[in-house]
């Protein structure tokens, strides 16, 4: 069975700091992941999103993330926090071709952005 | 488009009452998603549909739940009767196809006391 672990469910990092979220999952068959972001009380928004190929995925607001299957590993990074990406971060694992009426969300991760 | 349109936006009933959640997904796309978040369990997936039809429901947790799409346009979530155990922000999020971006709603943020 497929699985989501994001390690630390809540990151500070200072403004201009580098971000990183880890997530790590489980998946019998090639797997297609996901980030979403979530602002406070709203609903997720896709940042970005790997199927197959390029192992270094770009997304949106200046967010990237590697899949690197050795270490079972999706982390989403970005180089320079800004206030406004504070918010909750989820990675998501489907093995179903992508299909998002199989999606596994692991437990999100807060991020806090001190000025 | 305005996105997916979720009503009401807060819920709070009693025990034992009904409850209706309810959902306009964006104009053209044939997938509707039902989730669940709370702080235990995370996002969970309760049921989708295509095309109006519910296709797996495997996450609605008991008979309580109950799920429609009567049409394109509208889709409906109800808890009958509810519990406190329910209390969770309700999410409704549509996409095009299977395998597109899902949109997601605002959320209703239900508290049953």
């Amino acid at each position: 069975a497929q699985s989501v672990t994001q390690l630390g469910s809540h990151v500070s990092v200072s403004e201009g700091a580098l971000v990183l979220l880890r997530c790590n999952y489980s998946s019998s068959v090639p797997p297609y992941l996901f980030w979403y972001v979530q602002y406070p009380n709203q609903g997720l928004q896709l940042l970005l999103k790997y199927t197959t190929g390029a192992t270094l995925v770009k997304g949106i607001n200046g967010f990237e993330a590697e899949f690197k299957k050795s270490e079972t590993s999706f982390h989403l990074t970005k180089p320079s926090a800004h206030m406004s990406d504070a918010a909750e971060y989820f990675c998501a694992v489907s093995d179903s071709g992508g299909s998002q009426g199989n999606l596994i969300f692991g437990k999100g991760t807060k991020l806090s952005v001190k000025p | 488009d305005a996105g997916v349109i979720q009503s009401p936006r807060h819920e709070v009933t009693e025990m034992g009452q009904e409850v209706t959640l309810r959902c306009k997904p964006i104009s053209g796309h044939d997938y509707l998603f039902w989730y669940r978040q709370t702080m235990m369990r995370g996002l969970e997936l309760l049921i989708y549909f295509n095309n109006n039809v519910p296709i797996d429901d495997s996450g609605m947790p008991e008979d309580r739940f109950s799920a429609k799409m009567p049409n394109a346009s509208f889709s409906t979530l109800k808890i009958q009767p509810s519990e406190p155990r329910d209390s969770a922000v309700y999410f409704c999020a549509s996409s095009r196809t299977d395998y597109t971006e899902a949109f997601f709603g605002q959320g209703t943020r239900l508290t049953v006391v």
